[in-house]
């Protein structure tokens, strides 16, 4: 079964010091992992998916088959960045079809 | 395009009332989901849809939940009868396969329950 693992429920920073968040993941194929964010009173949207290789607003999260890990990473925090950060698997075999962690909420301190 | 549209936003009601939440999907897209998001559990998936078929609804919490999508535009979700554990936000999404990028979710405002 799949399984996602945000470990911490609260994570706040200082503004500019590095933030990761973490996310651990179990499923024996090969996932699609990807990161979604809500801002305050925005509606869940989608950051960053690992397939892209990609830089969303200054984060990375590189897929770590072999530690199952998919962590989100940004070497300068901003205050703009407090949110609720879910990581989300798919097996891919099942279009659309995502298993969200429960969700890591940041706070970056001014 | 306004996104995926949910109403009510906030509801509020008793013990013991039937709730029916809606959605309308973006157009063109083939799949829709019911997600139900607390403090405590996250975000967790009630059912999903796939051109308007319901396909996995083995996160309908009970017999009290049940939810419809007669056609490609609408999606309701009742509870009846409402307990207070069902105070959640509710949120509605839809997704566009094949050929849109697979596993980007678009999602309501949600619509949030408190059963009293």
């Amino acid at each position: 079964a799949q399984r996602v693992t945000q470990p911490e429920k609260l994570l706040s920073v200082f503004k500019g010091a590095p933030v990761e968040l973490k996310c651990n993941y179990s499923y024996s194929g090969s996932p699609e992992l990807f990161w979604y964010v809500q801002y305050s009173r925005q509606r869940l949207q989608l950051l960053l998916r690992h397939i892209s290789r990609e830089s969303i607003k200054g984060f990375t999260a590189d897929l770590n088959k072999g530690e199952t890990s998919f962590h989100l990473k940004k070497p300068f925090a901003q205050e703009e960045d407090s949110a609720m950060y879910y990581c989300a698997l798919s097996r891919g075999s099942t279009l659309g079809r995502l298993y969200f962690g429960r969700g890591t909420q940041l706070t970056v301190w001014p | 395009d306004a996104g995926v549209i949910q109403s009510p936003r906030h509801e509020v009601t008793e013990m013991g009332q039937e709730v029916t939440l809606r959605c309308k999907p973006i157009s063109g897209h083939d799949y829709l989901f019911w997600y139900r998001q607390t403090m405590m559990r996250g975000l967790e998936l009630l059912i999903y849809f796939n051109n308007n078929v319901p396909i996995d609804d083995s996160g309908m919490p009970e017999d009290r939940f049940s939810a419809k999508m007669p056609n490609a535009s609408f999606s309701t979700l009742k509870i009846q009868p409402s307990e207070p554990r069902d105070s959640a936000v509710y949120f509605c999404a839809s997704s566009f396969s094949p050929g849109g990028p697979i596993g980007e979710l678009f999602f309501g405002e949600g619509s949030r329950l408190t059963v009293l």
